[in-house]
């Protein structure tokens, strides 16, 4: 089954604990994605990524780092994490390819990842 | 920079009333749009997408949105609405570059 899978689905952590949430995909996409939910504020987009060992920030990258190593995974670490980064999360991947069909452009998302930070 | 407006954070609907949700974007070259639906509890769900062509764009679930350039808006509709369409939904524009932009989201509740 094509899916995108996050782990955990559920944390709850202290301040200053580093911790890492992984996402994976299974379709072969070469975009991958990071939001945070929050109320009122829609999906924020953390870090993106268009292919392997290529990432870019997106809207609200501070206090987030992202890794591209293999075209399946795209970890999100919180190398310090505080209580203003608690939130919902959600990893999403497409098959958009650099200068393909703009048709393959539709995002996969995740089951997300209820973080809070006490 | 680009930027996504959603008119209405919440609208309360009658089953088989019609619906129509604002979009508004702003952006200075070539965007894909999108809507996108959250149920209760899930994750997102791509209902529909414009990329080219036809500005009528038909979703899932009987849904529809059009894509006015002059105006850049990309409002979704739907004639007549069911308790089952109750959900989060989003708008949502991504560039050329990758990066993606949603809306606030509104949050549409259809009473039965």
């Amino acid at each position: 089954e094509a899916q995108v899978t996050q782990n955990p689905r559920y944390l709850i952590t202290v301040t200053g604990k580093k911790l890492t949430v992984t996402c994976s995909q299974n379709m072969n996409h070469e975009y991958m994605s990071w939001y945070r939910q929050d109320p009122g504020l829609g999906l924020r987009q953390i870090y993106y990524s268009m292919n392997v060992e290529v990432t870019d920030k997106g809207d609200v990258p501070e206090g987030y780092k992202v890794s591209r190593k293999e075209k399946r995974n795209f970890p999100l670490i919180l190398e310090s994490p505080s209580p203003n980064q608690t939130s919902l999360y959600f990893c999403a991947s497409s098959l958009l390819a650099r200068g393909g069909s703009r048709s393959t452009d539709t995002q996969y998302f995740g089951p997300g990842t209820r973080l809070t930070v006490l | 920079a680009q930027s996504v407006s959603q008119h209405n954070h919440h609208v309360i609907l009658s089953e088989a009333a019609s619906l129509e949700l604002g979009c508004n974007y702003s952006y200075g070259g070539t965007v894909n749009l999108f809507w996108y639906v959250q149920y209760p509890g899930q994750h997102l769900q791509l209902l529909l997408k414009y990329f080219s062509g036809d500005p009528l764009v038909k979703g899932i679930k009987g849904f529809e949105a059009e894509f006015i350039k002059s105006k850049f808006s990309f409002n979704l509709r739907k004639p007549s609405v069911q308790w089952s369409d109750t959900a989060e939904y989003f708008c949502a524009v991504r560039g050329r570059a990758g990066k993606s932009t949603f809306g606030d989201g509104t949050t549409l509740t259809v009473k039965p």
